[in-house]
């Protein structure tokens, strides 16, 4: 099984409003990875998690909080967005930071309004 | 660093023909290579590999791809192409010693008409 699960599917929210990202694993990978995709673009890595710890942070603004509970779950915590940051957001997972073959959930796709 | 190019943005092609869909990457040292594909308001689904071993790889639904490394190239191939393989395809490098980002290319859109 290589599935790769994100809730919600759609999300819509406001400027002001506080709302999470969920992704979960249950394939044992020791590694997870949050990406941005705008329409018509390649995904961007915006965090890597390795066995749990952040190893990897590419610039993101704060107003993007990722957090790794354990080792099949990856959480992205959303806060105070702009309406550019409106796009799908994809999580992915491989089994560690050396094996890369990495497998991609279905997305979230958000709307800020 | 590396980098993938892949120059076609998109190709059409009726159903049945055979497709291409062309990558090059760059890279001063080995890499992993990787085709994944985007069907429309979907996640990447991984396509086929090239980690080491036969330079030929082969997915289940009949696409292929070719890992040259003198021309520095990883090709797609399908031999009869179908109207559900209308979707985006994404070449993607990474290097093969630790760690290291997994560059995409900027995607080709296959479009396949009857």
């Amino acid at each position: 099984d290589t599935e790769v699960t994100q809730t919600p599917k759609h999300l819509v929210m406001g400027m002001t409003n506080k709302k999470s990202l969920k992704c979960e694993q249950h394939m044992g990978h020791r590694a997870m990875y949050w990406y941005k995709q705008k329409a018509k673009k390649p995904p961007e890595l915006m965090f890597v998690y390795s066995y749990e710890k952040l190893s990897i942070n590419e610039s993101v603004p704060s107003r993007f909080s990722p957090e790794c509970p354990n080792s099949s779950l990856l959480n992205l915590h959303l806060h105070a967005l702009q309406p550019e940051d409106s796009a799908l957001y994809l999580c992915a997972s491989s089994p560690d930071h050396l094996r890369v073959t990495q497998y991609f959930g279905p997305g979230t796709r958000l709307t800020v309004l | 660093a590396q980098s993938v190019t892949q120059l076609d943005s998109q190709v059409p092609v009726f159903e049945e023909a055979p497709v291409e869909l062309r990558c090059n990457y760059s890279s001063s040292v080995s890499v992993y290579l990787f085709w994944y594909v985007q069907y429309p308001n979907q996640g990447l689904q991984l396509l086929l590999k090239y980690l080491s071993g036969s330079t030929l790889v082969e997915s289940i639904n009949g696409f292929e791809a070719e890992f040259n490394k003198s021309q520095t190239s990883f090709h797609l191939r399908k031999p009869s192409v179908h109207i559900s393989d209308t979707a985006e395809y994404f070449c993607a490098v990474t290097m093969n010693t630790g760690f290291q980002k997994l560059v995409f290319g900027t995607g080709t859109r296959l479009l396949v008409s009857p």
